[in-house]
């Protein structure tokens, strides 16, 4: 089945340092993908949809300068965390949509393992 | 506004309890409401995709359900290692395919 690859699963860094997460599909050509954070105990939200070769869309609220995203290629797509701070410490998860190796489609989404980021 | 509610927030089961997980939605048009089981620091597993209402499937223990307005996850003879959070997301009509989550419900089977 489709396989989101996501790295790396756990990073500290220091405030004011950038992060780059990295999302890669392994078996199938992602031209979306949605990148998600998780606090503890609380549901998805989504932050932001990526597209191949075009800018990405951000939902209300999340600021583009601070979570820049990059899907510079169909297997592969990014999250940068600019400037990180302690209020940024949180589970991202990023997400393709369904697909199918025979018909296009599946019947979910495919999620990648998740980013634990810790800001110190 | 579009929402998507579950219920209950936790659920503590004895091992062979059997019970059902609700998953409440309103929004503007449903394309696909979808179940996920998540592990602790992990990423969502995929489960189940229901399209339209008395759409019903299973899978081992688990079956869920959709109505107009909501779904039901039943776990029949639960074991402990079916303990995790279980998450429904809805994906809307014109909406580029995004989900959105309802808030989980913590499943704990014990022994």
């Amino acid at each position: 089945g489709a396989v989101v690859s996501q790295h790396p699963s756990r990073v500290i860094c220091k405030s004011g340092t950038s992060v780059k997460i990295e999302c890669r599909s392994l078996d199938f050509q992602a031209t979306t993908m949605f990148w998600y954070r998780q606090f503890p105990k609380q549901s998805l939200m989504l932050m932001a949809t990526s597209n191949e070769g075009s800018k990405a869309t951000y939902e209300q609220g999340v600021e583009k300068d601070k979570f820049l995203i990059n899907h510079a290629s169909l297997t592969l797509s990014t999250l940068t965390v600019t400037s990180a701070h302690p209020e940024d410490s949180s589970f991202y998860i990023c997400s393709a949509p369904p697909w199918n190796l025979r018909t296009g489609t599946t019947g979910g989404y495919t999620f990648g393992s998740g980013t634990r980021l810790t800001v110190v | 506004e579009d929402q998507v509610t579950q219920s209950p927030e936790a659920l503590r089961l004895q091992e062979g309890e059997s019970s059902s997980l609700n998953c409440s939605y309103t929004v503007s048009g449903l394309r696909g409401l979808f179940w996920y089981r998540q592990d602790p620091g992990k990423g969502p597993e995929f489960l189940f995709t229901l399209y339209s209402a008395g759409e019903e499937k299973e899978k081992e223990r688990l079956k869920a359900t959709l109505t107009k307005k909501e779904s039901f996850l039943h776990i029949t003879a639960p074991k402990p290692e079916d303990s995790a959070t279980y998450l429904c997301a809805v994906q809307v009509r014109n909406q580029g395919g995004k989900l959105i989550f309802g808030q989980g419900t913590e499943l704990s089977v014990k022994p």
